[in-house]
């Protein structure tokens, strides 16, 4: 069984393009999370996804910030125009419950870079 | 969340045991302690859980006050390897109140081993 899968590992943007995360969760798992860790800083959560639904947006973004989890393929964080503060290591997560007991397995995370 | 107090870093011999410390004063009588590190420039992994009991498994043992209000995890010879930010995290299993799953990441413990 694959881990979690992220790409791409590394993304450069200028300041105003787009950017797309993707995230292929562990086969079996339904629910999934994207994280941000910015330089020098902890691991903040962003938003929580089961298959087509967004269940816990609250650490995302008022703006630019999108994610969806589609019924096939993997799951998206797109983040628009992009400015430098957006540079960060972006993980996702995946489990195949969310009992307070269950283990989240983490991707080897997207690392942003806007110029 | 209850919240979580360790301290910043600590550093260890190669080989020896370590020994680090989660004060958890507010922690309810449902909530899970989790372990999770991150080794450099790689996603967060799980290390341990549990509730009351100790527990071991084959990364390290977790040792869980009486009180509960304080968790110790004990790598038991560390190696270079073990190099990393270690995070103690509580999960609360009420679901049904508003909690989804997501981990709250504090700042961690970080920490060195010396060869």
């Amino acid at each position: 069984n694959a881990g979690v899968m992220q790409n791409p590992r590394h993304l450069v943007r200028r300041r105003g393009q787009e950017a797309r995360l993707r995230c292929s969760p562990m086969k079996g798992h339904s629910h999934v999370y994207w994280y941000r860790q910015l330089p020098e800083e902890g691991l903040k959560f962003m938003v929580y996804l089961q298959k087509e639904n967004i269940i816990d947006e609250s650490g995302m973004p008022k703006e630019r910030f999108s994610a969806e989890f589609p019924k096939e393929g993997p799951s998206i964080l797109r983040i628009q125009q992009v400015v430098r503060g957006d540079s960060a290591a972006y993980f996702c997560a995946s489990s195949p419950y969310i009992r307070a007991q269950e283990t989240q397995y983490f991707g080897p995370g997207t690392r942003l870079l806007v110029l | 969340d209850a919240k979580t107090t360790q301290p910043n870093s600590m550093e260890s011999n190669e080989e020896e045991p370590v020994h680090l410390p989660c004060n958890h004063s507010t922690i309810s009588g449902t909530d899970y302690i989790h372990w999770y590190r991150q080794l450099p420039s790689q996603g967060p992994e799980y290390v341990i859980h549990g509730l009351t009991s100790n527990v071991n498994n084959r990364m390290a043992s977790l040792a869980i006050a009486e009180d509960r209000k304080s968790s110790t995890l004990i790598l038991h010879r560390a190696t270079l390897r073990d190099a990393a930010v270690y995070y103690c995290i509580l999960r609360d299993p009420l679901y049904g109140s508003g909690n989804t799953g997501k981990l709250i990441f504090g700042q961690g413990t970080t920490l060195q081993v010396k060869p």
